[in-house]
């Protein structure tokens, strides 16, 4: 069964300070791998999206590695700001199976930032 | 380019009642795609319209039903409503293709049932 898990499922830390946040999935066979920022009663943010061949991917601060082989990603956010305070969803694509639409969601990391 | 946008943004209804929402793609996209988020479960996928047809559907009741308009607009209804369908509903959009492209979400439409 393809699975995303997501880990810390919660996570407070103070401004300025870097985090990082771990994603590991089951999905076979891999197409490529999303992160989203969420917001608080918005909907999810494309942050960085990787194919089999990326290991890393920026966007700003915000910096992911893939590990095709332990099937392990990161988001690596660094120098933190109260702004980054939200929800962040690692999403794998199968290129056939996973979800209906071919989508595995993880349930999320929360991430506060505090002053 | 606009983005997503989905209408209402919030509505409360009754046990009971049924429900309308509505999703207008980015301009050119003929994917919508459209997601369950509730507190503790993620997104759980309900289905995807392509050019009017649905493509894809997830595991929910026939309570649940969508439909794709020539002009890509997508709609979904749910029926018979109960207290556990209260929900940020999402739409997403996308090109075309099902695994490369980036997904576009809208701002959601947050449903309670009361």
């Amino acid at each position: 069964k393809n699975q995303v898990e997501q880990s810390p499922q919660s996570l407070i830390i103070l401004e300025g300070k870097n985090c990082t946040l771990q994603c590991n999935y089951t999905v076979s066979p891999f197409s490529n791998l999303r992160w989203y920022k969420q917001d608080t009663g918005r909907g999810p943010v494309s942050l960085t999206i990787m194919t089999f061949s990326e290991n890393t991917k920026s966007n700003g601060r915000y910096t992911a590695t893939l590990d095709a082989d332990t099937k392990q990603s990161s988001l690596h956010i660094t120098a933190s700001q109260l702004s980054d305070s939200a929800s962040y969803i690692c999403v794998v694509s199968a290129r056939t199976g996973g979800g209906a639409d071919g989508l595995t969601f993880g349930k999320g990391t929360h991430l506060i930032i505090q002053p | 380019k606009a983005g997503v946008t989905q209408t209402p943004r919030y509505l409360i209804k009754t046990r009971g009642q049924q429900v309308t929402l509505s999703c207008s793609p980015i301009s050119g996209h003929r994917s919508v795609s459209w997601y369950q988020q509730t507190p503790g479960q993620g997104l759980q996928f309900l289905f995807e319209y392509f050019s009017e047809t649905q493509r894809n559907k997830g595991n929910f009741p026939g309570r649940f039903s969508g439909r794709q308009f020539s002009n890509s607009r997508s709609e979904m209804n749910v029926s018979t409503l109960e207290l556990g369908d209260s929900a940020l509903y999402l739409c997403a959009s996308r090109s075309g293709d099902p695994t490369g492209n980036t997904i576009y979400f809208g701002e959601g439409s947050w449903l309670t049932v009361v």
